[in-house]
């Protein structure tokens, strides 16, 4: 069964940027998606389709992949982005439909 | 707005049964396929099961497959989740959530509920 891997733990300063990677062998077309998940808290849709925002969510959060890594990069670190990131993608040819990735915390 | 609430968690001893359910509101229930995710505490998202938004296809994560059962009822907006066999490993808040897709038909969960917690102990 495939998964995606993403680094258990991200650090970064204010006004840095920081990039998180999710590493799959079933991506499909341009199915990745990303969710932010601050503690207690239910998890958010931060972008979708590889590249895209949802309406409300900041420019400094951006998305590209490659063949089989996926990654996310913050811009601009600010304190309230201070979270878990989760990596999803999904698969119609076979397998689990959907998959997340391990999660990864960022620290500011 | 959109609105997704679950509820019928609980405690419930390993071995027996549960049936969680979702009622939504502000979307086209009947347009829209829905799945169920999990996450146990401390730990990461996963992903147990989908149904398609007439209830023709489903299908289920290893981990719960000939366990769970997904089902909905389109007249009354609700998604349900009956869990049989339920082990110590299955204690997690459950999420409802909706699936979105995008003119290029790439699809992503676009709406959570709050999620329900249940807990499986002796």
């Amino acid at each position: 069964q495939s998964a995606l891997t993403q680094p258990a733990s991200v650090s970064g300063s204010p006004g840095q940027s920081l990039t998180v990677s999710c590493t799959g062998t079933s991506f499909t077309y341009n199915h990745v998606s990303w969710y932010q998940q601050h503690p207690g808290q239910v998890p958010q849709l931060l972008l979708y389709s590889v590249t895209h925002r949802p309406p409300g969510v900041s420019s400094r959060f951006s998305g590209s992949k490659s063949v089989n890594t996926a990654f996310l990069t913050i811009s601009e670190l600010q304190p309230e982005d201070e979270a878990d990131y989760f990596c999803s993608s999904y698969s119609s040819t076979g397998g689990p439909s959907w998959l997340f990735g391990g999660g990864t915390k960022v620290t500011v | 707005q959109i609105q997704m609430m679950e509820s019928g968690g609980g405690v419930v001893q390993p071995g027996k049964s549960l049936t969680i359910s979702c009622v939504v509101s502000g979307f086209r229930f009947s347009d829209s396929d829905m799945d169920w995710v999990r996450q146990a505490p401390g730990k990461g998202l996963e992903w147990i099961t989908i149904i398609s938004y007439d209830g023709g296809k489903k299908d289920y994560s290893d981990s719960v497959k000939g366990r769970f059962t997904v089902s909905r009822d389109n007249s009354k907006k609700t998604l349900y989740l009956q869990m049989n066999s339920l082990r110590p490993e299955d204690t997690a808040v459950y999420f409802c959530v909706k699936e979105g897709f995008d003119t290029w038909g790439g699809k992503y969960f676009d709406h959570w509920g709050h999620g329900t917690l249940v807990t499986v102990s002796a």
